[in-house]
């Protein structure tokens, strides 16, 4: 089953705009990770935030965490073209530290 | 440093085949693992290997296997191949064992069409 699951599945922006993305899980996490896929290609690790910090920024991205909610954000500000792609949170899962990923929300920003 | 690489790119075979997918880690790293990633089920764990040992096993059938070489390269294998096999395959390797402070590096996969 899945552990994290992003909100929304798709979101379609303009660029310059910016965009944010959720991701809700299920069980007690020590990390959350958010990685960029673009298409049929492997992923990209953005940002790793662990449980005991509620914010990290990473140039244009801004990741939160909220435990108490079982939730994380990415926010990617002022977006550009080249944003276009999947996002997925991967958290651990099952007391081990394999990441689940979710299925991911596929942004496109249009120029 | 280069990145992780996967070959092939790009495998066509058919049912009942089997197929061996090679993975070369970042240099340094010492833990690969792999992954399914298919419409239906999204990303989904293989197994990963640490120092030559398979460390962790996701949920999958005895047709997919995999091993590590002493360079920390690895090598997955599926036999009797299935349509439902048709997937981008994913390596990720990372310096340590996957743990708490872990982050991984994928490469571009291999997509596997079985006819």
């Amino acid at each position: 089953s899945q552990q994290g699951e992003e909100d929304p599945q798709a979101l379609s922006i303009q660029e310059g705009e910016n965009a944010t993305m959720n991701c809700s899980y299920k069980t007690s996490i020590n990390n959350l990770q958010w990685y960029r896929q673009n298409s049929g290609r492997g992923l990209v690790h953005l940002i790793l935030i662990r449980s005991n910090e509620r914010e990290k920024h990473s140039g244009r991205l801004r990741v939160t965490l909220d435990t108490s909610k079982k939730s994380s954000s990415l926010l990617i500000t002022a977006s550009r073209a080249a944003d276009t792609a999947s996002y997925f949170c991967a958290t651990p899962s099952g007391g081990s530290y394999i990441p689940t990923f979710g299925r991911g929300t596929s942004l496109i920003v249009h120029p | 440093k280069a990145g992780v690489t996967q070959t092939p790119r790009y495998l066509i075979k058919t049912r009942g085949q089997q197929v061996t997918l090679s993975c070369s880690p970042i240099s340094g790293h010492r833990s690969v693992s792999w992954y399914q990633q298919t419409p239906g089920q999204g990303l989904q764990f293989l197994f990963e290997y640490f120092s030559e040992t398979q460390r962790n096993k996701g949920n999958f059938p005895g047709r997919f296997s995999g091993r590590q070489f002493s360079n920390s390269r690895s090598e997955m294998n599926v036999s009797t191949l299935e349509l439902g096999d048709s997937a981008l395959y994913l390596c990720a390797s990372s310096w340590d064992a996957l743990g708490a402070r872990e982050t991984q590096y994928f490469g571009p996969g291999t997509r596997l069409l079985v006819l």
